[in-house]
């Protein structure tokens, strides 16, 4: 079955640091990862979308990369803000480009 | 930008009873809503698929009669969680998408609602 994974374990970072967040698939190969960050008790707010034929995609000071080879996409914030503490999500999409299935998250925990 | 409305944002129920969620689009319209369902500490699950103006499509092992769906209107979806049990107790969330949207469309989700069946 189509698996997308995420490392459950809390990541802690000093701010300042760049914080470096995994999600790797098995069994498929999604044509669309999407990056969401959730904060407790709200719904997911979406980041970036990165698509198969893209190796990098950047907005302000995050990044995704997908490599369709080790079947991995990395998330990564730079100088990171104790702001940026949060559940970080990845997800994909199916064939009809709305139906979202979701990684189990990563905590980020950025200390002053 | 597009927002999602969900309401209540926490409701309180007795074991036994029903409870309804609203999930709105507030400035599109949206012929597909989905509801997720959150335990804590763990990842959004998909439960159902909302179609306007027709049933709606659940997940394996979510049970239909159990989570009733209704997506009545373009900017409105509602989930009835019905004889709630205290293992229902979860954060019950909706997203949609812009109507014209298509590949790599924005998903917008709503501030969830937290359901705590006693």
């Amino acid at each position: 079955s189509q698996k997308i994974e995420q490392n459950s374990e809390a990541l802690n970072i000093q701010e300042g640091k760049t914080a470096t967040l995994t999600c790797n698939y098995t069994n498929y190969s999604p044509a669309y990862l999407q990056w969401y960050r959730q904060d407790p008790g709200r719904g997911p707010v979406f980041l970036l979308l990165i698509r198969e034929n893209e190796k990098e995609k950047r907005k302000e000071r995050l990044k995704v990369t997908f490599d369709t080879t080790l079947k991995q996409s990395l998330f990564h914030i730079t100088a990171s803000q104790p702001a940026d503490s949060a559940t970080y999500l990845c997800a994909h999409m199916n064939t009809g480009f709305q139906k979202l299935v979701f990684g189990t998250g990563t905590r980020l925990l950025v200390s002053p | 930008g597009a927002v999602v409305s969900q309401h209540p944002s926490r409701v309180i129920c007795k074991s036994g009873t029903s409870v309804k969620i609203e999930c709105r689009s507030l400035d599109f319209q949206a012929t597909t809503m989905f509801w997720y369902r959150q335990f804590p500490k763990q990842s959004l699950m998909l439960m159902a698929t909302s179609n306007e103006g027709s049933k709606a499509t659940y997940e394996q092992g979510v049970e239909k009669d159990k989570f009733l769906i209704n997506h009545a209107s373009l900017t409105l979806s509602t989930l009835t969680v019905t004889s709630a049990h205290p293992e229902d107790s979860s954060f019950y969330i909706c997203s949609a998408s812009p109507r014209t949207s298509g590949a790599g469309n924005t998903i917008y989700f709503g501030e969830g609602s937290w359901l705590t069946v006693v």
